[in-house]
């Protein structure tokens, strides 16, 4: 098994540029995530699904759109890149399992992304 | 507001033990995840806890005080290789979205 899968895996754009950002995952896993990731920060997150057909907003949505066609993708688009965009983009899976359990998290390699 | 503080960074020898701290502040929880992630690479679980007390997982062990919003990841035996940042996050809600502190940095020195 592959796991979580990112593609591509560097990108300069320049500003005003648009692109997309593909994940896949074969763990048959519900749950996905789309983080940027800053130096010396946490993880934030953008968008999520929970199903396939689903999207939601995370804590910081704005400049992205997302979309999960398929189960084992979930895309994050850009529409018009800004400089604040720069970042590590960080694409997740899970299952959760009932209201108490553990979440695990499963990350692809990410993405690094320079707009310059 | 939500918020997750642990230490920028420590440093222990190796061999040695070492202890991260989170304490969080949070409208819910349901559990306290820890994350390893070394440079250039991405996140990788290492331990949850729902409830109070300790998990062991070989080196590594997590311990939860939800009455104090507090918990610790202890890191036994240190080796070289146990370089990387340590992330602490809490599970809020019933979507299973992850609040995340800034993270530790760990450095080891021979």
């Amino acid at each position: 098994n592959a796991g979580v899968t990112q593609t591509p895996k560097f990108r300069v754009l320049k500003t005003g540029q648009s692109m997309t950002l593909l994940c896949a995952q074969d763990m048959n896993h519900e749950y996905m995530y789309w983080y940027r990731q800053d130096p010396g920060m946490g993880l934030r997150l953008i968008h999520y699904s929970v199903g396939e057909g689903t999207t939601a907003k995370g804590e910081v949505p704005d400049g992205y759109n997302v979309s999960r066609l398929k189960k084992q993708n979930f895309l994050l688009g850009l529409e018009s890149a800004a400089p604040s965009q720069t970042s590590v983009y960080f694409c997740a899976s899970s299952s959760p399992e009932g209201p108490v359990s553990y979440n695990e998290q499963f990350f692809g390699p990410g993405t690094r992304l320079t707009v310059l | 507001g939500q918020s997750l503080e642990q230490p920028s960074e420590v440093t222990a020898v190796e061999g040695a033990i070492v202890q991260i701290n989170c304490t969080y502040q949070t409208s819910g929880f349901y559990g306290l995840s820890w994350y390893q992630q070394h440079d250039g690479g991405a996140p990788t679980f290492l331990s949850y806890n729902a409830l109070d007390g300790l998990e062991e997982t070989g080196r590594f062990s997590s311990f939860l005080s939800r009455s104090d919003s507090y918990g610790y990841l202890l890191l036994q035996e240190l080796q070289m290789k146990d370089s990387a940042s340590y992330f602490c996050a809490v599970t809020e809600d019933s979507n299973y979205q992850l609040i995340w502190g800034a993270g530790t940095k760990l450095i080891i020195k021979p």
